[in-house]
């Protein structure tokens, strides 16, 4: 069974810029969560998807915004971008809402 | 205060000693529990769950959990120097959503 894939696993952008991350979640997995991991805060909870509804959100401004499709594959998308941007983002995919999380390998965002 | 706290470490044990990782947390209605496993440079990974109060026993591993003190701890029995890693806390709230506390920077001495 894959596991849970982000792509892509490393980006650089430039200040002001917007990008798109993709999470496809473990086959048969409804539920994707996103988060941001900096050396200074940690594991940062940005938002979940459940069934292509937005079930919950953490306390980020409302640059950061995500999707998730039919297919339960997820896109995370961060517009007007700033150097305190510059993260891991990490999504984590669950069968339903009440069991383990698995990560993925993540991706690796520059702001330059 | 924060929903879910660790000490930041780093902590160090000698190989073959007993390393005790500790998480508090402050949803009382919490009713789900983790520890990852966080190697430099990687993704986080999954290593105990834990539902009930009590010991949960996995190998070396073994996660107690006490909801009454909102407490939640990881034992590593026999440490090996390949279990120096960050290890994190996860708490599944009412709402269902995981929260993180910040790791524990565990180094294994050999």
């Amino acid at each position: 069974k894959a596991g849970v894939t982000q792509t892509p696993r490393y980006l650089i952008k430039t200040r002001g810029q917007q990008v798109t991350l993709s999470c496809s979640p473990i086959s048969g997995h409804r539920s994707v969560s996103w988060y941001q991991q900096t050396p200074g805060q940690g594991l940062q909870f940005l938002f979940e998807y459940f069934s292509e509804t937005q079930r919950n959100k953490g306390n980020f401004p409302g640059r950061f915004s995500g999707r998730q499709f039919s297919n339960s594959r997820s896109e995370m998308n961060v517009s007007t971008l700033e150097l305190g941007d510059s993260a891991l983002y990490l999504c984590a995919s669950r069968d339903s809402m009440n069991t383990e999380a698995f990560f993925g390998q993540g991706t690796r965002l520059t702001v330059v | 205060q924060k929903e879910v706290e660790q000490n930041s470490g780093p902590l160090s044990v000698p190989e073959g000693a007993i390393a005790s990782l500790n998480c508090t947390y402050s949803d009382r209605v919490s009713q789900s529990f983790f520890w990852y496993r966080q190697y430099s440079g990687k993704s986080p990974e999954l290593i105990m769950s834990i539902y009930s109060n009590g010991d949960k026993e996995d190998g070396r591993f073994t996660a107690q959990l006490n909801k009454a003190s909102q407490y939640v701890s990881l034992l590593i029995r026999d440490s090996q120097p390949s279990d120096s890693a960050t290890y994190l806390c996860a708490v599944k709230g009412n709402n269902n959503d995981m929260r993180f506390g910040a790791g524990t920077r565990l180094t294994v001495k050999p």
